[in-house]
């Protein structure tokens, strides 16, 4: 089975550039998670939704930052305009109905590095 | 709030050394309790995880004790191999703070041949 797919792996753009990830989940999942992990804050949840809607965006930095889920398969973050703070990796992370927010599959993250 | 606090690292061990990584947390319910990996240039995978006092979790030689007395859930493994090498995340879950997983720093492990 494929796992949680996120592109691109690696993503190098100039400060105030848009930049899109993306993630698609493992089929069936319901949950989908937006981590970001720094050496500085470690791995911080940045939102959540739960059946393509919106659950919990607290942990999303500032209004630069923006997530949708227009459908279950598919979700992106987006940052705009970007800062050369925002460099981190990026990972999506998706669950189950029967494991729900505790059993997460993460992807292999995107490195992102805002110049 | 929740919180969890790992051991610092980075720790590194010659092979079929002892591993132990501390964990101990804080959190206002009666939390489940987890450990993660993360691999070189993967995500994180669930590891092990244990849902109530003195439950024991163990996966690939791994084991972690859920200890309430002590409020700790170190990771355990008797004989590492260089493919442990990872770094490990403690977490906990918790209805407090909505069952999300608040995770620990991380201790990164090199084992050397």
């Amino acid at each position: 089975d494929a796992g949680v797919i996120q592109s691109p792996r690696h993503e190098v753009t100039e400060m105030g550039q848009e930049v899109t990830l993306r993630c698609k989940p493992i089929s069936g999942h319901d949950y989908l998670f937006w981590y970001r992990q720094t050496m500085m804050r470690g791995l911080e949840l940045l939102i959540y939704f739960n059946n393509n809607v919106p659950i919990d965006d607290s942990g999303m930095p500032e209004d630069r930052f923006s997530a949708k889920m227009p459908n279950a398969s598919f979700s992106t973050l987006k940052i705009q305009p970007s800062e050369p703070r925002d460099s981190a990796v990026y990972f999506c992370a998706s669950s189950s109905p029967t494991f729900a927010r505790e059993k997460l599959f993460f992807g292999s993250g995107t490195q992102l590095s805002v110049l | 709030g929740d919180s969890v606090t790992q051991m610092e690292g980075p720790v590194t061990l010659s092979e079929e050394a002892f591993l132990t990584i501390n964990c101990t947390y804080t959190a206002t319910g009666y939390p489940s309790l987890f450990w993660y990996v993360q691999y070189p240039g993967e995500g994180l995978q669930l590891l092990l995880k244990a849902t109530k006092a003195d439950d024991k979790g163990s996966n690939k030689g791994f084991e972690a004790t859920y200890r309430k007395e002590t409020t700790s859930f170190h990771l355990e493994k008797g004989s590492v191999q260089v493919s442990d090498s990872a770094v490990y995340f403690c977490a906990l879950s918790d209805w407090s703070n909505d069952y999300k997983l608040s995770f620990g720093a991380g201790t990164t492990v090199t084992v050397r041949a």
